[in-house]
């Protein structure tokens, strides 16, 4: 069964630090979404993209925060200069489409930043 | 604005039959998903709601009624691989199809 995958599990950074984290969605999917999830809170929203271009993105999502389809298969969410607020779990998820489309998720990354 | 509510905690017993609610209020109701995570691990999709009813997948189903803003989730014959924390997600249309998560509940099993 297709996957999404993501790389790598546990990344450890200083603050300051940019980090890159990266995705594979599922192949024939078409919207693409980060989440990220502080410890022991709820999943936040932080932005969608479509047809090579931000669909949406929440508050959360400020200008330290980018993605990027580099290429056909990767998916990658890039924080600029890491604060200790940044450390969470990310999660990638993908989308066959946009409506009643369920959202497959990635295992995600733990971003921990000293 | 938008706001979704699930009980933070419930417990059951192994073989028994549990209803995790949530109510949501949100601008323009597009759908409604629960997820199960288990700790440390991602979101797995359980079911979708759209039209008011129920929805029945196996052991668990799941309850619409949009006029109430209200969903269940309903697990029967509870296994002790249950235990985990089921998410309520709601998309909202009027922010371009945003999934709104609850903070989800949590449900211990107890054999």
């Amino acid at each position: 069964e297709p996957e999404v995958t993501q790389t790598p599990s546990h990344q450890v950074t200083q603050m300051g630090q940019e980090v890159i984290l990266r995705c594979v969605p599922i192949s024939n999917h078409l919207y693409f979404y980060w989440y990220r999830q502080i410890l022991g809170q709820k999943v936040e929203f932080l932005v969608s993209f479509y047809n090579n271009e931000i669909s949406e993105k929440s508050e959360i999502f400020d200008d330290q925060f980018s993605v990027e389809r580099p290429d056909g298969s990767n998916f990658t969410l890039k924080i600029r200069s890491t604060k200790l607020e940044d450390s969470a779990m990310y999660f990638c998820a993908s989308s066959a489409g946009r409506g009643a489309a369920e959202q497959y998720f990635g295992p995600g990354t733990r971003l921990t930043v000293t | 604005g938008q706001n979704i509510d699930q009980p933070t905690e419930m417990t059951a017993t192994e073989g028994a039959i549990v209803q995790i609610n949530c109510t949501y209020q949100t601008s323009g109701f597009n759908g409604l998903f629960w997820y199960q995570q288990h700790a440390g691990e991602a979101p797995t999709f359980l079911s979708y709601n759209v039209l008011d009813g129920l929805e029945e997948k196996g052991r668990f189903s799941s309850f619409l009624s949009r006029s109430k803003g209200y969903s269940y989730l309903l697990l029967k014959e509870l296994q002790m691989k249950d235990s985990a924390s089921y998410l309520c997600a709601v998309r909202d249309k009027n922010s371009n199809y945003q999934l709104i998560w609850g903070a989800g509940t949590k449900l211990i099993i107890k054999p």
